[in-house]
């Protein structure tokens, strides 16, 4: 079945450094890739996603890279700022199929 | 506010019990999905609904059932609890199948 990794499962860096959160899958049938922000005592909230027919995809400080030979994806955020202290969550759901988050990442902003 | 309700936002009960949670989908999503978050731990997904028919399941105990109605809401039937049990449970909605997923606030279960 389908297996996500995700790399490191905590992180903590210094205001405006950058970031980056690595998330392996397994099944090469997967072709959409999200990356959820769960701050403490809410849901998880989608912050960017990449479908398999790109290769990059940015939106203003945060970034999604994906390389689908060596099945994985990641997570850049730049220029990090204290708000950005959450839980990070990435997933490889494919349809008809259970929905595997990885074990998340716990990112710390010291400001 | 995504658009997704859950309701209660927190519950409390003895083990044994059964419960009842229940979501609202935002509107114009078809799909509802169900998961488990236990302290400290990830996201557990139980079950997925797309128009009232289920979708996919996860490692959802035979204990646990869920259904999605006409309207398109769904509930989350917990029974004969454990301690074990306690967790936040999220409901999230969707489009259809790979899409953006929407979480609700959660419900948070407790067993005594």
């Amino acid at each position: 079945g389908e297996n996500v990794e995700q790399h490191p499962s905590t992180l903590s860096v210094q205001e405006g450094d950058s970031a980056v959160i690595k998330c392996t899958y397994s099944d090469s049938a997967s072709n959409y890739f999200p990356w959820y922000k769960q701050e403490l005592g809410k849901g998880p909230q989608l912050i960017i996603d990449i479908r398999s027919n790109v290769g990059e995809k940015k939106d203003q400080r945060i970034a999604v890279t994906l390389n689908k030979t060596a099945k994985h994806f990641s997570l850049h955020i730049t220029e990090t700022q204290p708000e950005d202290s959450a839980v990070y969550f990435c997933a490889a759901p494919k349809v008809g199929d259970k929905v595997i988050f990885g074990p998340g990442t716990s990112l710390s902003v010291i400001p | 506010d995504s658009g997704v309700t859950q309701t209660p936002k927190h519950l409390i009960t003895a083990t044994g019990q059964r419960v009842t949670l229940r979501c609202s989908p935002r509107s114009g999503d078809l799909s509802v999905y169900w998961y488990q978050q236990s302290l400290d731990q990830g996201l557990q997904f139980l079950i997925q609904y797309y128009n009232g028919e289920e979708r996919a399941k996860g490692n959802i105990l035979e204990r646990f059932s869920a259904q999605q109605f006409p309207d398109l809401h769904s509930e989350l039937n917990l029974s004969s609890l454990e301690l074990g049990d306690s967790a936040l449970y999220f409901c999230a909605s969707s489009v259809g199948g790979t899409d953006e997923q929407f979480f609700g606030p959660g419900t948070r279960l407790t067993v005594l």
